[in-house]
Parts: structure tokens; C-alpha cells; sequence
């Protein structure tokens, strides 16, 4: 079976830092782009960062840029979010979502349960 | 940056059509996608560029994209069909559109 099982959220303050995981399962994760999507209470979706296959392409969305860092581990099957200075508004459910073999030419096609990230003093 | 624009709700009477759109500038250019999210659970993909269904996804869900609009349209509205959909380009980054609540009654 497919799955993606996203781990590593939590309360933390504002400033502080957090890193998300993604675990994945069922494919062969190598070949495949992978992205953070999240979701704040009540709102809708915002694309986060994307990264390719053999990391060679990294995208970050404007609002993350500077703060957050993706990367992967092909040997592990994982994904990650290294997330610093954070803000209130970054507080979110994040989702680690399948690509396809090229960023922004294939849709996300599989999606994890996701990971409730709270910046709160 | 793109934008698009999505309806903040629509309603369909049980068993008729809804049609959901997604305007953006010259959309017809790029490969739209649509997810489906249920409350509580995660986004579902059922069209990818533009016409295509993931396996798995009813017939009753088609896609199209044409000027400035892509539309979702679901066929013979099921209670089950409720949720909010998106929709979704690649314009140097990922876009998402705002999201629009379907109501079905």
C-alpha cells in the first residue's frame, strides 16, 4: 500500500524551530518529486516547498523562503522540514504529498494524514 | 504572482450537475488539477491536467480548461460528493486556488 505518515509536530514559541519527517512506503520513493502543503484552522491549501527526486530542485513558497529548509533521504524513505524563526502564522496541519517524476508537471497524487504545527507563546 | 479564483460556495440540487470553476489569467495554457477534502481527512486528487481521472474516481467527475477557466463538473451529485475542492497550477511555483465548498441538497 502507498502511504505517507508525516511526524514532528508540536507546540512551539514563536522564533523557535521545528523539523518535520515524512515517512514513505509502498513506492520507490527515488523516483519521485515530493512536496509540504499546509492547511491553517479553517483556511484552505498553500503549496509550502517542493524538492525533486535527487534533490537537485527545490522550490520554496515566498512565505517559508529563508525560514524553512526541505530535503529528503532516498536510503530512508523520507522526507523532511526543517522549520526556523517561526511565526503564529505558520500554525497548520502539514501535509507531505507525492509529485511525479517532474516538479510541476504531474499533480500530487497521494497525500499523508498530516502534522498539526502550533506557534504559540 | 498567478491567482486563481475559485467560487466560495456552490449548491446542487441531489442527483444534478455541479460545475465548479477556476479562473485564472490565460489558465488554458497550463495543466489544471482538482483535489477533494472532506472535513478531517486529507486532499484527494480526482482530475489531473485538466480531463484526467486517477483510478478509482467515479465517471461522474470530469474536468475541462478552456480561456481563462478551468471548470470541475460532477455529474448526478451524490451526498458523498460534499466537500471543497480546489484546484491547482504550476506557474513557477504551486498555486491553489481558494477553495469552494460544495453543498449538495
Amino acid at each position: 500500500e502507498v502511504q505517507l505518515v508525516e511526524s514532528g509536530g508540536g507546540l512551539v514559541k514563536p522564533g523557535g524551530s521545528l523539523r518535520l519527517s515524512c515517512a514513505a512506503s509502498g513506492f520507490t520513493f527515488s523516483s519521485y518529486s515530493m512536496n509540504w502543503v499546509r492547511q491553517a484552522p479553517g483556511k484552505g491549501l498553500e503549496w509550502v516547498s517542493s524538492i525533486s527526486s535527487s534533490s537537485s530542485y527545490i522550490y520554496y513558497a515566498d512565505s517559508v523562503k529563508g525560514r524553512f529548509t526541505i530535503s529528503r533521504d532516498n536510503a530512508k524513505n523520507s522526507l523532511y522540514l526543517q522549520m526556523n524563526s517561526l511565526r503564529v502564522e505558520d500554525t497548520a496541519l502539514y501535509y507531505c504529498a507525492r509529485g511525479g517524476g517532474v516538479i510541476g508537471r504531474y499533480a500530487m497524487d497521494v497525500w499523508g494524514q498530516g502534522t498539526t504545527v502550533t506557534v504559540s507563546s | 504572482s498567478y491567482e486563481l479564483t475559485q467560487p466560495l460556495s456552490v449548491s446542487v440540487a441531489l442527483r444534478q450537475t455541479a460545475r465548479i470553476t477556476c479562473g485564472g489569467d490565460n489558465i488554458e495554457s497550463k495543466n489544471v488539477h482538482w483535489y477533494q477534502q472532506k472535513p478531517g481527512q486529507a486532499p484527494v486528487l480526482v482530475i489531473y491536467r485538466n480531463i484526467n481521472r486517477p483510478s478509482g474516481i467515479p465517471e461522474r467527475f470530469s474536468g475541462s480548461n478552456s480561456g481563462n477557466t478551468a471548470t470541475l463538473t460532477i455529474s448526478r451529485a451524490q451526498a458523498g460528493d460534499e466537500a471543497d475542492y480546489y484546484c491547482q497550477v504550476w506557474d513557477s511555483s504551486w498555486v491553489f486556488g481558494g477553495g469552494t465548498k460544495l453543498t449538495v441538497l
